[in-house]
């Protein structure tokens, strides 16, 4: 079975540009989240959607980034304009359901300049 | 005060040694108490689930939770060199059990 899938793995970019992370879940996972995790930090829940719907996007900061799953399979979490602070790993997690195991993928490393 | 505390480590012991892994929380409304290793990079993978209070083993991995402490522990047998990850502890409640507040993370060393 495959597992979840991001791109890219790395991104280097300079402040206030613009940046874009895709995420294909596990086939049939009904539930995707994004977490944030800063160096020496563990992850922190970004947004939690359920199908195409969101569920939890508490501490997502809305300002700057927003986070779509058309059709509810893929997802794409972005960020604009980007600052230092969002440096980090970008870690997408799938779920069959709320209650269930999450699987996470193998995050993309973000470095803002 | 963090809803989550994990003493951040590093943490080298030799190859055989028991290793006890160890988390606070402060959130009474945690049922759901869970372990993750992360490899360096790599996604957390779980490694134990635990359902409110209790003991529960697999393999060379014991999980602990006292509820009435806010505490939670998880102890390695006879450590391996391949056992070297972070480890995150993890937690939830009822009312949103797939939001996940991690720890920060211990790193392991285990050395040969």
């Amino acid at each position: 079975e495959a597992g979840v899938a991001q791109s890219p793995r790395y991104k280097i970019i300079e402040k206030r540009q613009s940046v874009a992370f895709w995420c294909n879940p596990i086939s049939g996972h009904a539930t995707l989240y994004w977490y944030q995790q800063i160096l020496g930090q563990g992850p922190k829940l970004l947004i939690q959607f359920q199908n195409n719907g969101v569920v939890d996007d508490s501490q997502l900061p809305k300002d700057r980034f927003s986070a779509e799953r058309l059709k509810g399979v893929d997802s794409t979490l972005k960020i604009q304009p980007a600052k230092l602070e969002d440096s980090a790993v970008y870690l997408c997690a799938s779920s069959l359901g709320g209650n269930y195991e999450q699987f996470f993928g193998p995050g993309t490393r973000l470095t803002v300049l | 005060q963090k809803e989550v505390e994990q003493d951040p480590g590093p943490l080298s012991v030799p190859e055989g040694a028991i290793v006890s892994l160890n988390c606070t929380y402060s959130n009474s409304a945690f049922q759901y108490f869970m372990w993750y290793r992360q490899y360096s990079r790599k996604g957390p993978e779980l490694l134990m689930y635990t359902y409110s209070s209790g003991n529960k083993e697999d393999g060379r991995f014991t999980a602990q939770v006292d509820k009435s402490s806010k505490y939670i522990s998880l102890f390695i047998r006879d450590s391996q060199p391949s056992d070297s990850a972070t480890y995150l502890c993890a937690m939830s409640s009822p009312s949103n059990t797939g939001k996940l507040i991690f720890g920060q993370g211990t790193t392991l060393q285990v050395k040969p």
